[in-house]
């Protein structure tokens, strides 16, 4: 087991482009987050999902940003007709879940520049 | 909704001195966690300590130690033996527990705090 893993590490993309992140979370942990993150301030809850199941969702999270999770093991978060704003580090934590368990684990990343 | 809120911005202290790191929270939870963690200059956030509400004993990892005062809503982070590794931007963090109603929204974090270690 290596940890939470996220791809791409980077992203650059044009204003107005679609983009899509990996979050591949410890395995057996059955829930997963997604982070967002701005230079000087702490990470920004999006959304969170309990195995395949979205369970809740930040008002942060437009509707141009829509996250899955099939199957319940990796999660796609992706981000229609992009803009600057938009630009930040995504970051993924996971967890197992469940009373005792609750420590977040987070991946690596992906920093988001849109031009 | 929880508020967590970390006053220092930046400290800076000598290698091997103690340092305390602040943090105040509000909830009207009874039951919840909370957590202190690390994110270096690689921007990978480690989790560092993590404390239960139920639990009147403080928690400890080594070096690092917290303050937990439930009545005042305080948690502090107390390093020992300060490294030069220490040096990050430090995060607390409130959880409520899951299953807890209303949502389980995860961490609920500061702004952080930018530790700097002076060799």
């Amino acid at each position: 087991d290596t940890g939470v893993s996220q791809n791409p590490r980077h992203k650059i993309t044009k204003r107005g482009q679609n983009v899509t992140f990996r979050c591949d979370p410890i395995s057996e942990h059955n829930r997963l987050y997604w982070y967002r993150q701005t230079l000087g301030q702490g990470p920004e809850f999006l959304t969170y999902f309990q195995n395949e199941a979205q369970l809740e969702k930040s008002r942060l999270l437009s509707d141009r940003f829509s996250a899955e999770r099939p199957k319940g093991s990796f999660s796609t978060l992706e981000i229609q007709r992009t803009e600057q704003g938009d630009s930040a580090m995504y970051l993924c934590a996971s967890s197992l879940g469940g009373l005792g368990n609750e420590k977040l684990f987070f991946g690596s990343g992906t920093q988001l520049s849109v031009l | 909704a929880q508020t967590v809120t970390q006053s220092q911005p930046e400290m800076s202290v000598q290698e091997a001195e103690t340092v305390t790191l602040s943090c105040t929270y509000d909830t009207s939870e009874n039951n919840y966690y909370l957590f202190w963690y690390k994110q270096p200059p690689s921007r990978q956030m480690i989790l560092v300590i993590r404390q239960e509400a139920y639990k009147q004993q403080n928690a400890t990892e080594n070096r690092f130690s917290v303050n937990f005062q439930k009545a005042a809503k305080s948690f502090s982070l107390k390093i020992s033996d300060s490294q030069l590794g220490d040096t990050a931007m430090y995060f607390c963090a409130f959880m409520k527990p899951p299953y807890s109603g209303g949502g389980a929204d995860g961490l609920t974090f500061g702004k952080g705090t930018h530790l700097i270690i002076q060799p």
